[in-house]
């Protein structure tokens, strides 16, 4: 199973919104409302910010928001703050084994 | 709430065996997965596996299978990742994290590092 597919970078501006993708196959992110997205500082462990798509764990700001449309999921950070530099990761479900994407590190310009 | 606490950074040679743990607090222990993911030097997550403790049901990534093996002792809340034999490539950063079963990792270990050189 290869990983989800990510670009590797994408930036914006403060107060710009930013939009990553996670493109996979109908096997795994076209087959399942199973997407998850991480945050991951350097140095640190990373850290639920999307499960199921949409939904948002406790505690994340409503800035981050999911969506997915058929084997294409994405992660769209509106009103970029200098803390969300990180880098991002997804995960689907591939059968009953969870995959990661490749990672896209975004930068606040 | 939820705290998953990894054992300390580990320097090994090859050939040697290791086994890193990952001590859970809370009440669900017992109800949720413990996945093992790895993080090679500057690279991406990699899912190994993970482990019921309810019952040791194991899972594991193709790509792990029969390198590493997972434990757990429920008794104390705690998830072991182990190898027989370490290798150079071993060396990463290792985190234990809740699994959910399916898709989502919603609390992480603060993680290990386990170094493996001559």
């Amino acid at each position: 199973q290869s990983a989800l597919t990510q670009p590797p970078s994408a930036s914006g501006s403060p107060g710009q919104s930013v939009t990553i993708s996670c493109t996979g196959t109908s096997s795994d992110v076209g087959g399942y409302n199973y997407v998850s997205w991480y945050q991951q500082h350097p140095g640190k462990a990373p850290k639920l910010m999307i499960y199921e798509v949409s939904k948002r764990p406790s505690g994340v700001p409503d800035r981050f928001s999911g969506s997915k449309s058929g084997n294409t999921a994405s992660l769209t950070v509106s009103g970029l703050q200098a803390e969300d530099e990180a880098d991002y990761y997804c995960t689907s479900c591939a059968g009953i084994n969870p995959l990661f994407g490749t990672g896209t590190k975004v930068t606040v310009l | 709430e939820v705290q998953l606490v990894q054992s300390g950074a580990e320097v090994k040679k090859p050939g040697e065996s290791l086994k890193i743990s990952c001590q859970g607090s809370g009440d669900s222990f017992t109800t949720y997965w413990i996945a093992w993911v790895r993080q090679m030097p500057g690279k991406g997550l990699e899912w190994m596996g993970s482990i019921y403790p309810g019952d040791s049901d194991t899972r594991y990534s193709p790509s792990f299978q029969g390198q590493v093996t997972f434990s757990t002792d429920k008794s104390i809340s705690i998830a072991y990742l182990q190898w027989s034999s370490l290798k150079a490539s071993d060396s990463a950063m290792y985190y234990c994290a809740r699994h959910d079963g399916y898709d989502s990792f919603d609390y992480w270990g603060q993680g290990t590092l386990v170094t493996v050189s001559s």
